[in-house]
């Protein structure tokens, strides 16, 4: 039972334009989400994060977007670089004796063409 | 600091081979994990600790075993290594609270023949 769905396994983009990844998730405990970006051959680095007391947060180009009505979160790389090609991984966690324990979902790749 | 260590970076396993990844931190973080990367799948967890002799099962615990006798040190054991676990594991830590990212390993590519 995948908690945290990444549906789209590859996004192409044009360099300039916005990039929009998306995130579903099932758990309504979880009220906290974090965006990771990985390259290959390497371990996956934070990118930006989001509590669900906020539905946007924002960071240079990177902007995540939450809507807890509907279990979705959004990242916006708003203009796209060719250095921002990557994986994407959404991850989610929950307060209380789970704030240790954070899922993935299954990765967007993402490649931003010049 | 080094960050989070993991070796070995590479490992060949005979089916039914037991062997041991080792994982360490130097930033004194309270939470450890361990993940692992296969194509489609993207990170699945495969045990936690949230302080030196606490651990928890994550989403794919079976096959693999964990102990946390020191802060530092989470190692991740393979009792009888099967095909199945052929995968990229990477171990991550974090200071304890959900509002910290992890810090992640550079990983430990596994196969197992």
């Amino acid at each position: 039972d995948q908690q945290v769905k990444q549906n789209s396994p590859s996004l192409s983009v044009q360099e300039g334009r916005i990039s929009i990844l998306n995130c579903d998730y099932t758990n309504s405990m979880f009220d906290y989400f974090l965006w990771y970006k990985k390259y290959p051959a390497e371990g996956p680095t934070f990118l930006i994060s989001i509590s669900s007391i906020k539905d946007k947060n924002e960071d240079g180009r990177f902007t995540v977007f939450l809507n807890k009505s509907a279990k979705h979160l959004s990242l916006h790389i708003v203009p796209s670089q060719p250095g921002d090609s990557a994986v994407y991984f959404c991850a989610a966690s929950q307060s209380g004796n789970q704030g240790g324990k954070l899922i993935f979902g299954q990765g967007t790749e993402l490649s931003v063409k010049p | 600091n080094a960050g989070v260590t993991q070796t070995p970076k590479f490992q060949v396993l005979k089916t039914g081979q037991s062997m041991t990844l080792q994982c360490a931190q130097d930033m004194n973080h309270e939470y450890m994990s361990w993940y692992r990367q296969d194509p489609g799948m993207g990170l699945r967890l495969i045990h936690y600790s949230v302080g030196a002799g606490i651990t928890d099962q994550g989403e794919v615990p079976n096959g693999y075993n964990v102990s946390r006798s020191t802060t530092e040190d989470f190692p991740l054991r393979l009792l009888s290594a099967a095909p199945s676990q052929t995968s990229v594991y990477f171990c991550a830590s974090s200071p304890a609270g959900q509002y910290y990212g992890y810090t992640f390993g550079s990983g430990t590519r596994l196969t197992v023949v």
